[in-house]
């Protein structure tokens, strides 16, 4: 099994850009997470879908930040325009429901 | 809203120790709950995962316990090694389909 995969693995970019970061999810799970970790706030959750269909985005810190599943295998979460406090390591995750969630190895996002 | 506590925040102890990692939460009402770790720059890796109907699992020198009464989980490490030295989060999922609630983990470092 490939594993959640996610890229970039490095984005560095200037303020007000558009940032498109990506994940495949591992054949079979059904839910999707995304999480944004820092030093100042650790792991937070902004959003998850199941079955392709967004549960719970409450943690999406605001409207310059959107996230798709178009299908089983692609997830995008898109910040658009980009600020340098959105600076952090993007990860995302996956699970069965109730079995263990398996983490990608993340996107180090960088803005300038 | 669950809350989930990880204590202490670091912990170094010399190689070979046996050692506990602690993690609390406040809603006793869980459906599982996992520990990962997570190594400098990389994302965070599975290790165990304790259903709501059990009292422990064990992989190798691993062991993790769960009382749900007391809101508390314990990760067990024999024999610690300086491959060990990573930070370790704990979990918890309130019910099949809900979002994890992760603690602020603990950092090991096992001294050679």
């Amino acid at each position: 099994d490939a594993g959640v995969i996610q890229s970039p693995r490095h984005e560095v970019t200037e303020m007000g850009q558009e940032v498109t970061l990506r994940c495949k999810p591992i054949s079979g799970h059904d839910y999707l997470f995304w999480y944004r970790q820092t030093m100042m706030r650790g792991l937070e959750l902004l959003i998850y879908f199941n079955n392709n269909v967004p549960i719970d985005d409450s943690g999406m810190p605001e409207d310059r930040f959107s996230a798709k599943m178009p299908n089983a295998s692609f997830s995008t979460l898109k910040i658009q325009p980009s600020e340098p406090r959105d600076s952090a390591v993007y990860f995302c995750a996956s699970n069965q429901g109730g079995q263990p969630q398996h983490f990608g190895d993340g996107t180090r996002l960088s803005i300038l | 809203k669950q809350e989930v506590t990880q204590i202490p925040a670091a912990l170094s102890v010399p190689e070979g120790e046996n050692l506990v990692l602690n993690c609390s939460f406040t809603d006793s009402a869980i459906y599982n709950l996992q520990w990962f770790r997570q190594d400098p720059g990389k994302g965070l890796t599975s290790l165990l995962l304790i259903q709501s109907s059990q009292r422990e699992q064990t992989s190798g020198r691993l062991n993790a316990s769960l009382d749900k009464s007391s809101g508390r989980s314990t990760l067990y490490i024999a024999a610690s090694q300086p491959g060990d030295s990573a930070t370790y989060l704990c979990a918890v999922n309130l019910f099949i389909g809900n979002q994890f609630y992760f603690g602020t983990g603990t950092s090991l470092t096992v001294i050679p």
